[in-house]
């Protein structure tokens, strides 16, 4: 069965330092999601992206965040200046639209 | 505004016995979904079951069900026969249908643990 896949895993970055999160999303799906989930707390919704743009965006995603899908399959989450409370698991996701949403594994983004 | 609520956030169940979890959602718009989530202990989410607004039928999906009691605006999953791998998170989450951005809104999650 197809999956949506992140990379990496997990990922350790120094405060203000850039970070991008990488997910390739199941091939015929048509919006892509980006979600954080603190530990411990629920999961909440970043921004999602239909016919290469942003679609909608939460208030959490602010001027540091960015998203991208540069080559038709991979879609990527850019912080630009990370900051400790950035720490979380990031959650993409991919649909079709009236569908379930398939999640990826997740990045867990530890900010030292 | 949209609003997922959770108001149990750890329930204990007998291996075998069946549990519900709760789960209630606040949306004016007429045309939504339901979904329940797994999250295990390793992270990742995986999709359990899915309600539509207008389904006529609570669904199933194997050893899950969804109590829709629309009219109450609850969603609660029911699992029967519990077993030791059901111990997890779960997410309830609603998706309004067409023009928000299809994002999901998540409840604040039940962590179940099932005894043996």
């Amino acid at each position: 069965e197809p999956e949506v896949t992140q990379t990496p895993s997990h990922q350790v970055t120094q405060m203000g330092q850039e970070v991008i999160l990488r997910c390739v999303p199941i091939s015929n799906h048509l919006y892509f999601y980006w979600y954080r989930q603190i530990l411990g707390q629920k999961v909440e919704f970043l921004v999602s992206f239909y016919n290469n743009e942003i679609s909608e965006k939460s208030e959490i995603f602010d001027d540091q965040f960015s998203v991208e899908r540069p080559d038709g399959s991979n879609f990527t989450l850019k912080i630009r200046s990370t900051k400790l409370e950035d720490s979380a698991m990031y959650f993409c996701a991919s649909g079709t639209g009236d569908q379930p949403q398939h999640f990826g594994d997740g990045t867990r983004l530890s900010i030292l | 505004a949209q609003k997922i609520t959770q108001t149990q956030p750890g329930m204990f169940v007998q291996e075998k016995e069946a549990v519900t979890l709760d789960c209630t959602y606040d949306t004016s718009d007429p045309s939504y979904g339901l979904f329940w989530y797994k999250q295990p202990s390793s992270g990742e989410m995986i999709f359990l079951i899915y309600q539509g607004s207008y389904d006529q039928q609570n669904a199933t999906e194997g050893r899950y069900s969804l109590n829709f009691q629309k009219a109450r605006k609850s969603a609660n999953l029911v699992i029967s026969a519990s077993q030791l791998g059901d111990s997890a998170m779960y997410f309830c989450a609603m998706r309004v249908l067409p023009n928000t951005g299809n994002q999901f809104y998540f409840g604040t999650g039940t962590s179940l643990t099932v005894i043996p």
